[in-house]
């Protein structure tokens, strides 16, 4: 079983569709968590950090987190074309001594026009 | 402004040879991390560090080297015993438990 597990899409939404990206872990002692947004071709840029159960809001993006069912999801709502790129889900799991962020093989979105 | 440099962006290495990627930060971030990415899969740890003179093996560390001198370098050479080194590299810092920065990459390609 993979620690991080995203659907690797594509996913397809219409301009102005709420887009839906879930993320599951396995690890049940996983305290932070973060999604990640990547452009062809470019490095990952941090869009929200999401650290305690239930919604974290910031303009058209809301992370949501349920640790007891171990997931995680990203809601983008008023969806651009912008939007469209490849999006990581990360945890630092429990286990280790390091703050190394697992990631998932990343869900690829393509907004529609 | 602060952040985290890579360089070169692009970089062409020959069978056998070994080739060294530069990675320097202003942040002030105690950990430093490598990544490898192939196309269409996620992020693999190759090394990281957390303070000055001391890294640690990630999950693919197999021919490749690092050093850590300075809080704010932190070299990755690929060395000619990593048989497959075309990839995408990504340096990353981080501050305790918070999310990563990354540098702008180095795409690395055999010839």
């Amino acid at each position: 079983q993979k620690e991080v597990e995203q659907n690797s899409g594509p996913l397809s939404v219409p301009e102005g569709a709420i887009a839906s990206l879930n993320c599951t872990y396995s690890d049940r002692g996983s305290q932070s968590f973060f999604w990640y947004r990547q452009y062809s071709g470019k490095s990952p840029e941090l869009i929200m950090s999401i650290y305690s159960n239930g919604d974290k809001e910031d303009g058209r993006f809301t992370a949501q987190l349920n640790k007891a069912s171990q997931y995680v999801s990203l809601l983008i709502r008023d969806s651009q074309p912008s939007d469209s790129a490849t999006y990581l889900c990360a945890v630092i799991p429990s286990s280790g001594s390091a703050r190394q962020l697992t990631f998932g093989s990343g869900t690829q979105l393509t907004v529609l026009p | 402004d602060g952040g985290i440099t890579q360089s070169p962006k692009y970089l062409f290495r020959k069978e056998g040879q070994n080739v060294t990627l530069s990675c320097e930060q202003n942040l002030n971030h105690d950990a430093m991390y490598w990544y490898r990415q192939d196309p269409g899969q996620g992020l693999r740890l190759i090394y990281y560090s957390q303070i000055v003179n001391d890294f640690q093996k990630g999950d693919i560390a197999e021919g490749y080297s690092v050093s850590r001198e300075k809080k704010e370098s932190f070299p990755l050479t690929v060395t000619s015993a990593q048989k497959n080194p075309t990839a995408f590299y990504l340096c990353a810092s981080s501050r305790q438990q918070y999310g990563y920065t990354f540098g702008s990459g180095t795409r690395l390609t055999v010839v």
